[in-house]
């Protein structure tokens, strides 16, 4: 069985500086999607940002940048120039490929983000 | 373009009851989702709807069941409430079957039971 963990339960970062937030999930499978999705106060999952496992280039969209490292199973999300609407809880997430895995995404425990002035 | 929709926002039941919770996928999507984020459990799939057949669900009992409509809308039915399946209810949708189209969640639906 798959497994995500996250590590950082809280974390925090002043306004304008940069945040790592880490994951590292257990797997034997090769061909599989990972996930970062962000929960603010609204309670609304957005995607922040995703990786296929076959791409060997990191994922990156505007100042959201993943370090994923396939053979270590880690896959750490970057956050450049937080800003306060950054403040959410991230939530890292794996699901295999294949038909009848779609949409069974495996999350991790969450890390809570808060960005400061 | 309006995103997943779920009524509705909150529900309060008695332990024993039988809850509906309703989800409106993003036009033109066909797969519906839902997942259950309780305290201290996190997030786990709950159940996969396509062309209003179930094709995947979770690790939860029976009493928890769903179905969609021939408009993709869906909806989650809980019987016999206990008091841990207070939780919020997240719908989510994709257009079609394939693993890798983007899912979007919509707001979710509060459910307490008391």
């Amino acid at each position: 069985a798959q497994t995500v963990t996250q590590s950082q339960p809280e974390m925090s970062v002043q306004e304008a500086e940069t945040v790592t937030l880490s994951c590292t999930y257990d797997t034997s499978e090769n061909n599989y999607y990972l996930f970062w999705y962000k929960q603010p106060p609204s309670r609304q999952m957005i995607l922040v940002i995703r990786q296929e496992a076959y791409k060997q280039q990191n994922a990156t969209e505007n100042r959201f940048s993943v370090n994923f490292q396939k053979a270590a199973k880690s896959f750490s999300l970057k956050i450049s120039d937080s800003q306060l609407g950054d403040t959410a809880m991230y939530f890292c997430a794996f699901m295999k490929l294949g038909s009848g895995n779609t949409g069974k995404l495996i999350f991790g425990q969450g890390t809570t983000l808060q960005v400061k002035p | 373009e309006a995103g997943v929709t779920q009524s509705p926002t909150h529900l309060i039941k008695t332990r024993g009851q039988h809850a509906t919770l309703r989800c409106s996928p993003i036009s033109g999507h066909t797969s519906v989702y839902w997942y259950q984020q309780a305290l201290g459990l996190g997030l786990q799939f709950l159940l996969w709807y396509d062309e209003g057949e179930e094709r995947n669900r979770g690790n939860f009992p029976p009493r928890f069941s769903g179905r969609q409509f021939p408009n993709y809308s869906s909806e989650l039915n809980v019987n016999a409430l206990e008091l841990e399946d207070s939780a919020l209810y997240l719908c989510a949708s994709s257009s079609g079957q394939f693993s890798g189209n983007t899912i979007y969640f919509g707001e979710g639906s509060w459910l307490t039971v008391v």
